[in-house]
């Protein structure tokens, strides 16, 4: 059973790169033309999507975020990592790190079935 | 503000039926993008519940179900339940916007 886990410091200055990994077990992020998705949830709100990697090297963000948003893997370490750069207090959020469905040999781009139990990152000085 | 519009609350009684809506456009659900609904519990990480407008995972009660008409999607719980006591978000892709997430409903067993 394939299980996510994020991973990475938890409070970030204003101006600087929040950077975390998530670390997949239990399955070959290479394998099974799954996306990996990345998402997230200020205190209290919603949940934004901010972008997707998939193992054919495709990668999608929102565009609110595109500018300052990197999300690749390393099938090596078989992990997917996430990159926001210029940060600020708006960018104070839970993160989690997630699998799209795939049934059928259909895949479904948003629609995550296996979550990390997500981070929280704080930017302040 | 969303580009998909769920209702902030709903309520219902333990048995009773509820049903969350989720108001898109032309550009996301009204274009025949798929939806998709999370349960997202107190402290825990969404769960998938519905993908593909009308489907649900393994595991998923079949008091779950959902379903899609032009522009706009819903989720219906029967038989309500305590432990479904949560936050619910719709989810699909825009054409502008590409994933988009409802704003969420918070479904309050009476």
């Amino acid at each position: 059973q394939v299980q996510l886990q994020e991973s990475g410091p938890g409070l970030v200055e204003p101006s600087q790169t929040l950077s975390l990994t998530c670390t997949v077990s239990g399955g070959s992020i290479s394998s099974g033309g799954y996306y990996w998705s990345w998402i997230r949830q200020h205190p209290g709100k919603g949940l934004e999507w901010i972008g997707y990697t998939h193992n054919s090297g495709s990668t999608d963000n929102n565009p609110s975020l595109r500018s300052r948003v990197t999300i690749s893997a390393d099938t090596s370490k078989n992990h997917f990592s996430l990159k926001l750069s210029s940060v600020t207090a708006a960018d104070t959020a839970f993160y989690y790190c997630a699998r799209a469905y795939c049934s059928g040999g259909s895949c479904y781009r948003f629609a995550f079935d296996v979550w990390g139990q997500g981070t929280m990152v704080t930017v302040s000085s | 503000q969303s580009v998909l519009t769920q209702p902030p609350s709903v309520s219902g009684a333990p048995g009773q039926r509820v049903t969350i809506s989720c108001t898109g456009s032309s550009s996301n659900i009204g274009a025949g993008y798929e939806v998709h609904w999370y349960q997202q519990l107190p402290g825990t990480a969404p769960k998938l519940l519905i993908y593909g407008s009308r489907n649900r995972p393994s595991g998923v009660p079949d008091r779950f179900s959902a379903s899609k008409s032009g522009t706009s999607a819903s989720l219906a719980i029967t038989g309500l339940q305590a432990e479904d006591e949560a936050d619910y978000y719709c989810q699909s892709f825009d054409t502008s916007l590409s994933g988009v997430f409802g704003g969420g409903t918070k479904l309050t067993v009476l």
